[in-house]
């Protein structure tokens, strides 16, 4: 059984400039969730997928946007770069919707703005 | 405005001893509650989880403590191993919804 991955690992980019980061779920599971990692802090909950539809959003701009296809893959995408997007994003897929199913996390592409 | 605080950054036990990780919650609608671990370069694994319904949940060697009045949970490891140094989050969601929110870590370091 595969678990979550996440590509690319490391990104640079710079201001102004749009993002996409793609998210492997686990086998058999329907649902994504993406988080913003900042340095020092926690994550941070950005959109949640389910069954290819956004299943709740977090306190983020429009410009996060994302895709979940019917395999149950995932992209993240951030239009208009800003400094601050700097940071490690993390997906997490899970059996649900629910708070109740675990979610496993994948490493995280680590975003650089410069 | 966090509402998941962990005040400790970093704590450091002898191997064997007892490790005490410490999380406060603001918000009282928050009724599930979780304890991450995470290595480097790799993502947050789960550890284990309470119910607002419950104030104790045991799982081997880790314990997490609920006290709802005080919006307060911690988890503790008996005993501590060296394969326990780790960032540990903790996380809580609301009885409404599907979103986590997350302290800020504590980075555990147990010495051999």
């Amino acid at each position: 059984e595969t678990g979550v991955t996440q590509s690319p690992t490391h990104l640079i980019k710079t201001r102004g400039q749009q993002v996409t980061l793609r998210c492997s779920s686990q086998s058999g599971h329907n649902t994504v969730s993406w988080y913003q990692q900042a340095l020092g802090q926690g994550p941070q909950f950005i959109f949640q997928y389910y069954r290819e539809e956004e299943n709740g959003r977090g306190n983020f701009p429009p410009r996060f946007s994302g895709l979940q296809f019917p395999n149950y893959s995932s992209e993240l995408n951030v239009n208009a770069l800003e400094l601050d997007d700097s940071a490690l994003y993390l997906c997490a897929s899970s059996l649900g919707p629910s708070s109740y199913n675990e979610q496993f996390f994948g490493p995280g592409t680590r975003l650089t703005v410069l | 405005d966090q509402q998941v605080k962990q005040n400790s950054p970093s704590l450091s036990v002898q191997e064997g001893r007892i490790s005490i990780l410490n999380c406060d919650y603001t918000n009282s609608m928050f009724d599930y509650f979780l304890w991450y671990k995470k290595y480097p370069a790799e993502g947050p694994t789960f550890l284990i989880s309470i119910s607002s319904i419950k104030d104790k949940n045991e799982d081997g060697r880790f314990t997490v403590f609920l006290n709802k009045s005080a919006k307060h949970l911690s988890l503790h490891i008996v005993p501590s191993q060296p394969g326990d140094s780790a960032v540990y989050f903790c996380a809580a969601s609301p009885n409404t919804g599907n979103q986590f929110y997350f302290g800020t870590g504590t980075s555990l370091t147990v010495i051999p």
